[in-house]
């Protein structure tokens, strides 16, 4: 069935960096756009990054602009976040997300598939 | 940046009872706004795309309504499976992927 995996997330001091990790099946990945995004304690949804399918086009917040890296590897199917400089306002769920597409108006109208989420913390 | 407001922060109602829903746009996103619903300890769920559009698999008694910047999320009958987070998501720069709501809590009466 059609599935993402998240991993890679943990307890790490401020200014500490982390990668997590997005494994995907059931779906050709390389087809979809895909997307970060986290959640902190008790709050609401945020968008982190975005990532087009061939991995040549890619967007930030600009709460961690400068300090992630989002990346693919079609090959494996999986999606990544490298988080650099890590700071308390990090600490969330991070989710991973398929972008649904329309190619009739060439748009994303949602994220029809998430992963289960990995808890980062950062603390000292 | 975009800032969408959800109305109320919490609706409190009862099995069976209507349920609506508000999000509201600081300008224009057209028809491109996206529903989530989110229970505790799980990933949100897509529910509505485009305003209107139902999700795959989404039961009938979710629907979505509006355009520009005022929009509406209206459950017609309460299940219990129903009671959770909901959030609005503007898509209207995407890509990247838009601003969410702050959430509205449906919470049984």
């Amino acid at each position: 069935q059609v599935q993402l995996v998240e991993s890679g997330g943990g307890l790490v001091k401020p200014g500490g960096s982390l990668r997590l990790s997005c494994a995907a099946s059931g779906f050709t990945f390389s087809d979809y756009y895909m997307s970060w995004i986290r959640q902190a304690p008790g709050k609401g949804l945020e968008w982190v990054s975005y990532i087009s399918s061939s991995g040549s086009t890619i967007y930030y917040a600009d709460s961690v602009k400068g300090r992630f890296t989002i990346s693919r590897d079609n090959a494996k199917n999986s999606l990544y976040l490298q988080m650099n400089s890590l700071r308390a306002e990090d600490t969330a769920v991070y989710y991973c997300a398929r972008e649904a597409y329309d190619y009739s108006n060439l748009k994303g109208y949602g994220m029809d598939v998430w992963g289960q989420g990995t808890t980062v913390t950062v603390s000292s | 940046e975009i800032v969408l407001t959800q109305s109320p922060a919490t609706l409190s109602l009862s099995p069976g009872e209507r349920a609506t829903l508000s999000c509201r746009a600081s300008q224009s996103v057209s028809s491109y706004l996206a529903w989530y619903q989110q229970k505790p300890g799980q990933a949100p769920r897509l529910l509505i795309y485009d305003a209107s559009n139902r999700a795959t698999g989404i039961p009938a008694r979710f629907s979505g309504s509006g355009s520009g910047t005022d929009f509406t999320l209206t459950i017609s009958s309460l299940e219990p499976e129903d009671f959770a987070v909901y959030y609005c998501q503007q898509r209207s720069n995407w890509p990247p992927g838009g601003t969410f709501g702050q959430g509205t809590k449906v919470e049984i009466k």
